[in-house]
């Protein structure tokens, strides 16, 4: 069965700094990852996605993620956080068989500090 | 715009009540899904559905009900079989269909916040 872990409830990190926010992963086969942001009483959006390539993938705002095979981990990172990167943030994966269930994490809340 | 429509987006029941949650998309994707959030629970898929006319129960499909008799629309019912309904949920959908499956990334709606009283 598919799972997905984010052993953080809370990363809180100061402006400019870099951030990482933790994800492990289960499935069987190869998986498709994603990372998706919620902001307060909306909707996810998407930010990015591994599906197969390079270990490191680059999306949205500056984020990027790292694929790590033997960890099973696709941990979420950036360069420098901004203020208004402050948001909960969820990883999900779907099994690469092509199957349409895709499972979230519990969330991440993420607070950037000025 | 293309996007997905949920509506309304605040609802308040009464216990006993049905209730239906509209989403719609002019995306033209095949896939629709319907998940629940509860604080601290993540997201949990209630239903899904891969093509017109045809869905599949996802983990938490009890005391729900939906139907797919167009490509544009997803709606959920929350039945009075459903103990605890207060809750926020979320409609998305995907590119991909029952032959070429799907890589894709979910769009999700805005949302509906639904309480009982």
């Amino acid at each position: 069965a598919q799972s997905v872990a984010q052993p953080e409830d809370q990363v809180n990190v100061a402006e400019g700094n870099p951030l990482t926010v933790k994800c492990t992963y289960s499935v069987s086969g190869n998986p498709y990852l994603f990372w998706y942001v919620q902001y307060p009483n909306r909707g996810l959006q998407f930010l990015l996605k591994y599906i197969t390539g390079d270990n490191l993938v680059k999306g949205s705002y500056g984020f990027e993620a790292e694929f790590n095979k033997s960890q099973t981990s696709f941990h979420l990172k950036k360069p420098s956080a901004l203020v208004s990167d402050s948001a909960l943030y969820f990883c999900a994966v779907r099994e690469g068989t092509g199957g349409f269930k895709t499972i979230f994490g519990a969330g991440t809340r993420l607070f950037v500090k000025a | 715009d293309g996007g997905i429509t949920q509506s309304p987006k605040y609802l308040f029941r009464k216990e006993g009540q049905n209730v239906t949650l509209s989403c719609e998309q002019n995306l033209n994707h095949d896939a629709m899904y319907w998940y629940r959030q509860d604080p601290g629970q993540g997201l949990r898929l209630i239903y899904y559905s891969q093509i017109v006319n045809d869905f599949q129960k996802g983990d938490i499909a009890e005391g729900y009900s939906v139907s797919r008799e167009k490509k544009e629309s997803f709606p959920l019912t929350v039945t009075s079989a459903q103990k605890n309904p207060t809750a926020f949920y979320l409609c998305a959908s995907s590119i991909g269909d029952a032959l070429t499956r799907s890589s894709g990334e979910l769009f999700f709606g805005e949302g509906s916040r639904l309480t009982v009283l």
